[in-house]
């Protein structure tokens, strides 16, 4: 059974540190990986989304990495801003039956 | 281009009662999922609709179903609902091809209380 686990489950940083998001999964069948944030009582939005055979993806002060051998990815984001300040959630798309399955999140709060 | 829109935006029903959600994914959108995100559980998929037929489910018992219409838009039933029930229900919905490789993109939700 696929697991995903974010580390650490609340980070709290000043503005402008750079930081890394942890996501671990168990089952390395995976399609591909995206990395969402969530404003409180809001839908998600997607970040970036790496697919099984790449390593990694960048948009703007986000880098995302993949490992699947290891099942791990990480998510950079450089240059902190207090509008950063979100649920960050990572999520695999299995190969068998393609589920999606979510981690419990990383709640970030960057301090102006 | 407009996103995934969801309706309505708050739901409140009492123990017993049948729920209705709709969802209408972005344009050219021709997979649709739902989820169940209940506090303190995190995000739990419930169902996978592409191209009008139910794809996979997850964990939840049979009261939960669902259709997709032919203009893809989606609707979530839930029948004799119980206080646990109570969630925020999330839709997305990504490009065809079994929708398997492309990113998710999701609505804003629906709120269901249950009294």
């Amino acid at each position: 059974k696929q697991e995903v686990t974010q580390i650490p489950a609340a980070l709290s940083v000043p503005e402008g540190e750079n930081l890394v998001l942890n996501c671990s999964f168990t089952d390395s069948a995976i399609y591909n990986l995206q990395w969402f944030r969530q404003d409180p009582g809001k839908g998600l939005t997607s970040l970036l989304l790496i697919q099984s055979s790449q390593r990694e993806q960048t948009s703007g002060r986000l880098n995302a990495s993949l490992d699947k051998s290891s099942g791990r990815s990480t998510l950079y984001i450089a240059a902190s801003q207090p509008g950063d300040s979100a649920t960050y959630l990572c999520a695999v798309r299995q190969t068998g039956g393609f589920k999606t399955i979510f981690g419990a999140g990383t709640r970030l709060f960057v301090k102006a | 281009e407009a996103g995934v829109t969801q309706s309505p935006t708050h739901l409140i029903k009492t123990r017993g009662q049948q729920a209705t959600l709709r969802c209408s994914p972005i344009s050219g959108h021709t997979s649709v999922y739902w989820y169940q995100q209940a506090l303190g559980l995190g995000l739990q998929f419930l169902l996978w609709y592409d191209e009008g037929e139910e794809r996979n489910r997850g964990n939840f018992p049979p009261r939960f179903s669902g259709r997709q219409f032919p203009n893809y838009s989606s609707e979530l039933n839930v029948n004799a609902l119980e206080l646990e029930d109570s969630a925020l229900y999330l839709c997305a919905s990504s490009l065809g091809t079994g929708g398997r490789d492309q990113p998710q993109h999701f609505g804003d939700g629906t709120r269901l209380s249950i009294l």
